[in-house]
């Protein structure tokens, strides 16, 4: 089945600077890749995501990059803010629609 | 966005009692619903799928009589944790997903065993 690591585990960065977090993947057949932020004693929420066929996407303070070639896909943050701080998995769906999580990113940015 | 609601969000129960834990897609047909347990600082791990009308597709670990699934219709999946002990203590949620597109989450159940 598929393998799905996320580096690092716990990440502290100041306000303003930037925030990068990485996943690689084992199965090749994996074509959709979302991104999900958890607070403390809530669900996962969806903040970005990107499909196959496509390198890199972004949303404001938010990108993620994909290289299926390398199979890794990463999470970019920038001028993070103290909201920002969280619990980031990165996941990959495959044709089963059966999502693989990382084992989750701590992301800790402080004022 | 579509809404997956899940029922109770906490819970209590002394140990060897069950617990029956719902989840419900309010606005979408989910065929297909998947049950995780989340340690303390830890990630998703998944238990099953649940398959509407059909049996549950259990993880490797997962036991099958303990944690019973039912997905009686296209819009309810049931997790019945049976004879609940201390070490099943932990942040169950459910999820769907609506054609082919991202994953709905339920809002989760802390289920303590005392």
């Amino acid at each position: 089945g598929e393998n799905v690591e996320q580096h690092p585990s716990t990440l502290s960065v100041q306000e303003g600077d930037s925030a990068v977090i990485k996943c690689t993947y084992s199965d090749s057949a994996s074509n959709y890749f979302p991104w999900y932020k958890q607070e403390l004693g809530k669900r996962p929420q969806l903040i970005i995501d990107i499909r196959s066929n496509v390198g890199e996407k972004k949303d404001q303070r938010i990108a993620v990059t994909l290289n299926k070639t390398a199979k890794h896909f990463s999470l970019h943050i920038t001028e993070t803010q103290p909201e920002d701080s969280a619990v980031y998995f990165c996941a990959t769906y495959n044709a089963g629609n059966m999502l693989t999580f990382g084992g989750g990113t701590r992301l800790m940015v402080k004022p | 966005g579509a809404v997956v609601s899940q029922h109770p969000s906490r819970v209590i129960c002394k140990s060897g009692t069950s617990v029956k834990i719902e989840c419900r897609s309010l606005d979408f047909q989910a065929t297909t619903m998947f049950w995780y347990r989340q340690f303390p600082k830890q990630s998703l791990m998944l238990m099953a799928t649940s398959n509407e009308g059909s049996k549950a597709t259990y993880e490797q670990g997962v036991e099958k009589d303990k944690f019973l699934i039912n997905h009686a219709s296209l819009t309810l999946s049931t997790l019945t944790v049976t004879s609940a002990h201390p070490e099943d203590s932990s942040f169950y949620i459910c999820s769907a997903t609506r054609e082919n597109t991202e994953a709905f989450f339920g809002q989760g159940t802390r289920l303590t065993v005392v």
